[in-house]
Parts: structure tokens; C-alpha cells; sequence
């Protein structure tokens, strides 16, 4: 069985270009999350999904994230512009459903780097 | 709120040594408490997970965690140190704020000489 997929594994662009990243999650996961994860420290919740419904945004920058789960299967973490300090590991993790008995299965993220 | 400390942001031992991780919570309610392993340039892995059954878990690779509600304590430990075992490893814990939301630690660098 296939894992959490990730697209594109590394990204480096300028400051103030947009940049989109890919989440496939597991088959059958009805949770979805994206976190981040900036360099020595643990992830940080982003957003997260519970089929196509963002039950959780509270820590999502929304003047310049924004993210997308249309059908409930894969999402995609947009940031517009980005900024220097928005360089860091992405990182997205699906679950079968909410609440710590569902184990949380991580992708390998994505490494943003912004010059 | 909750917090998760991992104290000690990098620990080295020898291969065969025993690996000991601190992490110390803070919960105003029975926590549930996890342990993750990320390896460079991967996602993180669940090593072990306290669900509020037994307080000593056991996991993957031979690690071993003990919940002790006294101390507020969750440290990760194994009795032989492998190579492989290098990797950071992070301890985390869940809160219900109106739906569940996982908690991360800073992480802990484990280093194994040879």
C-alpha cells in the first residue's frame, strides 16, 4: 500500500512568487493535515480536513496560505506571496479518522526555500 | 493548554549504551502521549502511543516509554543503542480543543558513536 505522497520533495523560488505544494493521502483516510515544520522544531498544525470540510485553520495564515481539498481525496497548501521566512519542511500526514486512536501516517514533505 | 518539553535538544551515546529521551508534559487533563522518529529527509514515524492504558508502552525497534502521571513524564528509553537508531525523535501529545490536535515537541537529536 502506498504511502503519503508529496509533490514536488524540493521547491526554491524568490520572495514574493507563489508556490503550490501536492498532498495524496493514504486510501480510505478521511483525515487530512498539513503541518509545518521549520528548521529543529517539531511540526506545527497548518490546516486540517476532515473529508472536504477544513475543521481546523486556526493556525493558517490566511493572507497569504490558502488550501484546498476539493473532492475530499488530495489537497493542495498554496502560499501567495511567499516570503523569506516561509522557508520550511511542509509536511502532510493523513489518518483514517480524528482523535489520537487513529494513527497519524506522515509523508516525506516538502522543502521550501525562498531567496 | 497543553505543552509538550523535551529536554535536551541533542543526545549522544555509544552503540550498546542505553538511549534515554526526556519529555515532560503539561495537561490539565489525562493526556494522550506519543513518541515519533524522523529519519533525514523523511516524514515522521509513530514509534509508541499512551492511550491512557498501560503506563509502560512498548513500540517499534525496541524503544519503551513509561507514562508517570507524578513526575508529568513520558520518556522514551532502549537498552541497546543501534547506528540506526539515529534519527531526531519527537515527543507529542493530544489535546480535544473542540477537536483533537497534536502537539509537537522541539525534537531530540540521538546520535550513536560507534
Amino acid at each position: 500500500e502506498a504511502g503519503v505522497v508529496q509533490s514536488p520533495r524540493y521547491k526554491i523560488i524568490e520572495k514574493k512568487q507563489p508556490v503550490a505544494f501536492w498532498c495524496n493521502p493514504i486510501s480510505g483516510h478521511n483525515t487530512l493535515y498539513w503541518y509545518l515544520q521549520n528548521l529543529g522544531q517539531g511540526p506545527e498544525l497548518l490546516i486540517r480536513y476532515e473529508n472536504e470540510e477544513a475543521v481546523d485553520d486556526s493556525q493558517l495564515p490566511k493572507d497569504r496560505f490558502s488550501a484546498e481539498r476539493l473532492k475530499g481525496v488530495d489537497s493542495t497548501l498554496k502560499i501567495q506571496p511567499a516570503e523569506l521566512g516561509d522557508s520550511a519542511v511542509y509536511l502532510c500526514a493523513s489518518s483514517f479518522g480524528q482523535g489520537p486512536t487513529y494513527q497519524q501516517f506522515f509523508g516525506p514533505g516538502t522543502r521550501l526555500t525562498v531567496l | 493548554a497543553q505543552s509538550v518539553t523535551q529536554l535536551g535538544s541533542h543526545v549522544s551515546v555509544s552503540e550498546g549504551a542505553l538511549v534515554l529521551l526526556r519529555c515532560n508534559y503539561s495537561s490539565s487533563v489525562p493526556p494522550y502521549l506519543f513518541w515519533y522518529v524522523q529519519y533525514p529527509n523523511q516524514g515522521l514515524q509513530l514509534l509508541l502511543k499512551y492511550t491512557s492504558a498501560a503506563t509502560l508502552v512498548k513500540g517499534i525497534n525496541g524503544f519503551e516509554a513509561e507514562f508517570k502521571k507524578s513526575e508529568t513524564s513520558f520518556h522514551l528509553t532502549k537498552p541497546s543503542a543501534h547506528m540506526s537508531d539515529a534519527a531526531e525523535y519527537f515527543c507529542a501529545v493530544t489535546r480535544n480543543t473542540g477537536g483533537f490536535k497534536t502537539i509537537f515537541g522541539a525534537g531530540t537529536r540521538l546520535f550513536v558513536k560507534a
